[in-house]
């Protein structure tokens, strides 16, 4: 059982579209993270996001944490090619554990 | 600017082979951690340390053995490998509990 579940596991869009993938626990984290994976690579993170209630924007992509701490959503805005990749949420307990992450395939 | 650097990138065993998986970081981060990745599972973790002369066991700890052998350098130990052991296999280090972690390049191991 995974302590992150991520949803969906698989997504495929048309270049242009809108996007949003969940992380959801039942735990409470003091900090969840967003990671993108390429092939071939490790993840290498997006963001932090600390407060409950928190939205962070990185250009087409906004992150939210939860107000309970226990869940976060990334939202990508008109995806491109470029954004084709594997999400991965992270949250800290007392170590650093992922969710299965969703595969992101935005078709051009 | 190497970061976190993993050896090697790839590694065919036999079953009951044993090989050591190593990784250094030149970050001067506290903690370092070893995960493995499957397909539909994500990222697991097998052992961390969160400071130099400690280690502590992950979720998937069986059939492997870590050694922290000082700050920049921590290796993963496969004694007898199996091919449920078969998978990508990525170190990572960060510098506190709060902070971003960084990620080798990953080492592709098969076992036959």
């Amino acid at each position: 059982t995974q302590l992150l579940e991520q949803s969906p596991q698989f997504l495929s869009i048309q270049e242009g579209e809108n996007l949003t993938v969940y992380c959801n626990s039942s735990s409470v984290f003091s900090s969840l993270q967003w990671y993108r994976q390429e092939p071939g690579e490790g993840p290498v993170l997006l963001v932090t996001v600390v407060t409950g209630g928190e939205v962070k924007k990185l250009k087409r992509l906004t992150f939210q944490f939860g107000d309970a701490r226990k869940d976060s959503s990334l939202h990508i805005t008109a995806a491109q090619p470029g954004d084709t990749g594997l999400y991965l949420c992270a949250g800290r307990l007392y170590k650093l554990s992922f969710g299965a992450g969703t595969t992101v395939t935005v078709r051009a | 600017n190497a970061g976190v650097t993993q050896t090697p990138k790839f590694q065919v065993l036999k079953t009951g082979q044993s090989m050591t998986l190593q990784c250094a970081q030149d970050m001067n981060h506290n903690s370092m951690y070893w995960y493995r990745q499957d397909p539909g599972m994500g990222l697991r973790l097998i052992y961390y340390s969160a400071s130099e002369g400690t280690t502590d066991k992950g979720e998937v700890p069986n059939g492997y053995n870590v050694s922290r052998l000082n700050k920049r350098e921590f290796s993963l130990r496969l004694e007898s490998a199996a091919p449920s052991q078969t998978s990508v296999y990525f170190c990572a280090s960060r510098e506190d509990l709060n902070t971003e972690a960084f990620f080798g390049q990953g080492t592709r191991l098969t076992v036959v």
